[in-house]
């Protein structure tokens, strides 16, 4: 069964600069989250989807940050524009119901000079 | 904002020692999970446990959860140089419509050959 995958893996951007992240979860799964990682931090809820229905998205910065799920399928996070403290680990994962496991893809390394 | 907290934040043993973590919450749960995550293989779900559950066991590991003291401990035991990573724990609340898994900042576990 293949995981969740994510692309890129790494992104330098300059601040400033627009960024997208893409996120393709588990067959069947119909729950996606974004999570963001910080170096030497847990993950932290950016915005969860159920199908393609964003259904929590408190935690995300809406005044730079967007993301859609089409279809209820993939998933794109965008980061427009990027500041010096975006830089981390962005973290997509799905599940098949919201309060079983989550499968976590690589994740995307965001450095923003 | 970060929930569960673990205890200690490193931790360092000989492999074939067994290796214990703490994790203690504020609010009530639905359940816990415990994750660990390396560079190799990213973040991975080891164990979940609901709040009606005491204690759980998944191979060389060992979960427990204490409702009343809003704790949870994980136990590796004879473990192995495979097993360093950090280790984090999840709490999932579903108070209202807040369907929310909250990371902990983790334990760094080294385990030396």
């Amino acid at each position: 069964e293949a995981g969740v995958v994510q692309s890129p893996r790494y992104k330098i951007i300059e601040k400033k600069q627009p960024v997208a992240f893409w996120c393709n979860p588990i067959s069947g799964h119909n729950t996606l989250y974004w999570y963001l990682q910080n170096l030497g931090q847990g993950p932290e809820l950016l915005i969860r989807y159920e199908n393609e229905e964003a259904v929590d998205d408190s935690q995300l910065p809406k005044d730079r940050f967007s993301a859609e799920r089409l279809k209820g399928v993939d998933s794109t996070l965008k980061i427009q524009p990027a500041e010096l403290g975006d830089s981390a680990v962005y973290l997509c994962a799905s599940s098949l119901e919201t309060h079983n496991e989550q499968f976590f893809g690589p994740g995307t390394r965001l450095t923003v000079l | 904002s970060q929930q569960g907290e673990e205890d200690p934040q490193a931790l360092s043993i000989q492999e074939g020692e067994n290796a214990t973590m703490n994790c203690s919450y504020k609010t009530s749960i639905n359940n816990l999970q415990w994750y660990r995550q390396n560079s190799g293989r990213g973040l991975v779900h080891l164990i979940l446990i609901r709040s009606n559950e005491r204690e759980k066991h998944s191979g060389r590991l060992r979960v427990t959860l204490d409702t009343s003291k809003k704790s949870s401990s994980l136990l590796i035991t004879a473990s192995r140089a495979a097993d360093t990573a950090s280790y984090f724990c999840a709490t999932f609340n579903s108070g209202g419509s807040n369907y929310k898994l909250t990371f902990g900042k983790g334990t760094l576990l080294t385990v030396n050959p």
